[in-house]
């Protein structure tokens, strides 16, 4: 089992205001780190699939980084607008298939 | 098409019924998964498909019975269930299996309540 942290629990940010959140994982075995967004009553949605140390990924206004040596990733968003408020998931890729995941960060943006 | 489906999106059951959660993906994929999230939780895995045969159980106990009849579809068979059974259940699909790059596909979930 992995213990996957994500920090905060819960954001709520004004309309056109940028914002962070964070993901730590255990850096020993690392594969993968998977960001996913999940809106209330639908399905999550994949964002990234990150595996390299220092990497860095862009989706529009969202970006996500990557540090496999000390073990955390941050999420981005840029401008967030109210339809950013979701919750984020990321998920470390624990070998045999498995997906740890955290509770996620839930996100609202205020218009 | 690039949606995973789950049918039904409520279930509320006693505890000696039988019934089943159905999966179905057309996207090609062929590894499967099963999660069950409690509130507050994270998703936490149960059954990985990988070509249709099973090849992780994650210790779940046998009132919850994978089948997977081929490779679009996925089913949980549920049996005398407990009250803290209920939970959200996700189904995934993913290209291939292991998913370590392969991002997974998720359907809405199927909302289970055992009375």
């Amino acid at each position: 089992i992995l213990n996957v942290e994500q920090s905060p629990q819960s954001l709520h940010v004004q309309e056109g205001d940028s914002t962070n959140f964070t993901c730590s994982f255990p850096s020993s075995n690392f594969y993968a780190l998977h960001w996913y967004r999940w809106e209330t009553a639908k399905s999550p949605e994949a964002l990234f699939v990150m595996t390299l140390n220092g990497d860095e990924k862009k989706k529009g206004r969202i970006s996500a980084t990557l540090n496999t040596k000390e073990g955390y990733s941050y999420l981005y968003i840029k401008g967030s607008q109210p339809e950013d408020s979701a919750t984020y998931l990321c998920a470390s890729f624990g070998g045999a298939n498995n997906l740890f995941f955290g509770t996620g960060t839930r996100l609202t943006v205020i218009p | 098409d690039t949606e995973v489906t789950q049918t039904p999106k409520h279930l509320v059951m006693g505890m000696t019924n039988k019934k089943s959660l159905k999966c179905e993906q057309h996207m090609g994929h062929r590894a499967m998964y099963w999660y069950k999230q409690k509130a507050k939780k994270p998703p936490e895995l149960m059954f990985v498909y990988s070509y249709e045969k099973l090849s992780i159980n994650e210790s779940v106990p046998s009132r919850f019975s994978p089948e997977c009849p081929n490779s679009s579809l996925l089913n949980l068979h549920l049996h005398a269930l407990q009250p803290e059974d209920s939970a959200l259940y996700l189904c995934a699909s993913s290209r291939v299996s292991p998913s370590t790059y392969n991002e997974q596909f998720f359907g809405p979930g199927t909302r289970l309540t055992v009375l």
